[in-house]
């Protein structure tokens, strides 16, 4: 079991350019989940998903897009890529029978200049 | 909505000594769960421990161990014998009956002393 695992890890965008995150969990999770973690702060979430073909906005979605056309793959987009979406970005997944227990890729680090 | 606050940005333990993070949230439901997660430098978010807010008993993992009182919205994890691989961020997180996802406070870095 790989669990979560996203790509990249680094990426230097410039301001207005485009790019689509990814995450993939093995785990046959309907759950997905999208976060961003800023500097000193905590993880605020983005976009979620409860399974294939069904998702919804978090606390931050402005700027950015997702889809969930499988199970296990979960992209975020980023379409005007603006220096305030330089951030660490977290996808995770849990199952629909746990406790809300969410397990975590290893982030992308983004930067916008 | 629902806020979680962690009050100590930073705290400090000699190795082998006990240490307690403290988080209060802000919350009009019964029915919720609450996390504590570490993040070492690697930015791995590791699952440390978790409570049901139904369960009275305070959740128990080895040397981590949680003082969970619901009246005054507090979840504190305090880690026995502190070893230097504890050395991390510690975020404590709620779930609600709200949006999926969980809500985290800012984190408290912990050092560990040799």
């Amino acid at each position: 079991n790989a669990g979560v695992t996203q790509t990249p890890k680094f990426r230097i965008l410039k301001i207005g350019q485009s790019m689509t995150l990814q995450c993939t969990q093995d785990m046959n999770h309907n759950y997905m989940y999208w976060y961003r973690q800023d500097p000193g702060m905590g993880l605020k979430l983005i976009y979620y998903s409860v399974g294939a073909g069904i998702t919804d906005k978090g606390e931050v979605p402005n700027g950015y897009n997702v889809s969930r056309s499988t199970t296990e793959d979960f992209p975020l987009r980023l379409e005007l890529a603006a220096p305030s979406q330089t951030s660490v970005y977290f996808c995770a997944s849990r199952s629909h029978q746990s406790s809300y227990e969410q397990y975590f890729g290893p982030g992308t680090r983004l930067t916008v200049t | 909505a629902q806020t979680v606050t962690q009050s100590q940005p930073e705290m400090s333990v000699q190795e082998a000594e006990t240490v307690t993070l403290s988080c209060t949230y802000d919350t009009s439901e019964s029915d919720y769960y609450l996390f504590w997660y570490k993040q070492p430098p690697s930015r791995q978010m590791i699952l440390v421990i978790r409570q049901e807010a139904y369960k009275q008993q305070n959740a128990t993992e080895n040397r981590f161990s949680v003082n969970f009182q619901k009246a005054a919205k507090s979840f504190s994890l305090k880690i026995s014998d502190s070893q230097l691989g504890d050395a991390a961020m510690y975020f404590c997180a709620y779930k609600g009956g709200g949006a999926d996802g969980l809500t985290f406070g800012k984190g408290t870095h912990l050092i560990i002393q040799p």
